[in-house]
């Protein structure tokens, strides 16, 4: 799978958009990304994905660069209870077990 | 309610002793999976299992054990072996039809060695 690479940490004031960045400069063509966050000492929870479209559901926006070397999560009204750590994943359809790989992530903090 | 459970929330034990995890799913999904994080850390995969009675290593299998005789249980044991076995564990699980599909994870079980 594709390495990627993520800010260790930013903030957010309250009621703005969150924009989470990811670099995946070596995905390959048959490979998603995905999105998951972990609130303190709780088990990750998955966001979204894509390919290479842009994706929208009820949590948030995912922004694919045309040459697919990098996303953006977006959280459009961040509230406190979104403070977490956001995880970018890169994965292939054919990987063995369907695991995920996860890096460090970026710990966002909402701010009021 | 469907979902996944992992039971004690957290677990003390001596050191040398072994200790085993619950991990119990109801969502009919056929795989389940193992993660262990340390602080400030990611996931790190342990074991995976694609089918009852089949079961798979992970990154990081050395001194854990697994079993996975029903579908909805996937026990993880962490053996005397395991030379830094205080951490977060956590449990996953997919339907495995479907290479898109989601992993859900349950709450964690924080285990601390003594």
């Amino acid at each position: 799978d594709a390495k990627t690479t993520q800010p260790t940490s930013m903030d957010c004031a309250e009621g703005r958009a969150a924009n989470l960045p990811c670099n995946h400069s070596t995905i390959s063509g048959n490979e998603y990304v995905y999105w998951y966050r972990q609130i303190h000492s709780q088990g990750p929870q998955y966001i979204i994905h894509g390919l290479k479209n842009n994706e929208t559901n009820e949590m948030a926006s995912l922004i694919i660069t045309e040459d697919r070397k990098s996303s953006t999560l977006i959280l459009p009204h961040a509230t406190l209870r979104d403070t977490a750590v956001y995880y970018c994943i890169v994965r292939g359809t054919r990987h063995a077990g369907n695991m995920l790989t996860f890096g460090g992530g970026t710990r966002l903090m909402v701010k009021p | 309610d469907g979902g996944i459970t992992q039971s004690p929330k957290y677990l003390f034990r001596k050191e040398g002793q072994n200790v085993t995890l619950s991990c119990e799913q109801n969502l009919n999904h056929d795989a389940m999976y193992w993660y262990r994080q340390d602080p400030g850390q990611g996931l790190r995969l342990i074991y995976y299992s694609q089918i009852v009675n089949d079961f798979q290593k992970g990154d990081i299998a050395e001194g854990y054990s697994v079993s996975r005789e029903k579908k909805e249980s996937f026990p993880l044991t962490v053996t005397s072996a395991q030379k830094n076995p205080t951490a977060f564990y956590l449990c996953a699980s997919r339907p495995s039809s479907g290479a898109l599909n989601e992993q859900f994870f349950g709450p964690g079980t924080r285990l601390t060695v003594l």
